[in-house]
């Protein structure tokens, strides 16, 4: 069984671009959160999907950045405009429980965003 | 509220020798208390958890006690490996995971 993927691996971008991240989560886990640990410093939560609904975005840390997950399936996170304190390294993780809580969460290996 | 403070890297050790990686955490209720492993080009894996008050957890030869009373989760294992050599991440799930900012360790032969 696949676990959970992330695309880029990598990114470098400049500052002002936009950038969009990709995560797929295992098959059949309708929970997708996304984090971000940010110059070495603690792993921190962004949003919650229950399925296609957002069940918690409260970390998202402003309006520069959307999270989608239409259909319920794989997650995509645009940083538009990008800004320097944006490089980090995202990761995406998936559960198979409703609430998010009970079961444990599968993280994938994480993009790594620089913003120059 | 819920936060995570463990203990700053690099940590290098020699092989077989004893590590112990701090962890305290600050949290509202009854928490569960977790290590994760993150291995290098690899994402973050489950080590151990703890659900309740005195648990241990263990796993791969590492453990950690949830204590209450210090309000700690403190990683340990007897004798390390080369293979050991990771970054380990403390947390606690309230509502939602809250993460320490990780601990690398060195393990040299």
């Amino acid at each position: 069984e696949a676990g959970v993927t992330q695309f880029p691996s990598h990114s470098v971008i400049e500052k002002g671009q936009t950038v969009t991240l990709r995560c797929d989560p295992i098959s059949g886990h309708d929970n997708l959160y996304w984090y971000r640990r940010v110059m070495g410093k603690e792993i921190k939560f962004l949003l919650h999907f229950v399925k296609e609904s957002k069940q918690d975005e409260s970390g998202m840390p402003n309006n520069r950045f959307l999270a989608e997950r239409t259909g319920g399936t794989y997650s995509t996170l645009k940083v538009q405009p990008a800004e320097l304190e944006d490089s980090g390294v995202y990761f995406c993780a998936s559960s198979q429980d409703r609430t998010g809580l009970r079961n444990e969460q599968f993280f994938g290996p994480g993009t790594r965003l620089t913003v120059l | 509220g819920d936060s995570v403070t463990q203990m700053e890297g690099p940590v290098t050790l020699s092989e077989e020798a004893f590590l112990t990686i701090n962890c305290t955490y600050t949290a509202t209720g009854y928490p569960s208390l977790f290590w994760y492993v993150q291995y290098p080009g690899e994402g973050l894996q489950l080590l151990l958890k703890a659900t309740k008050a005195d648990d241990k957890g263990s796993n791969k030869g590492f453990e950690a006690t949830y204590r209450k009373e210090t309000t700690s989760f403190h990683l340990e294992k007897g004798s390390v490996q080369v293979s050991d050599s990771a970054v380990y991440f403390c947390a606690l799930r309230g509502n939602k995971f809250y993460f320490g900012s990780g601990t690398k360790l060195n393990v040299k032969p």
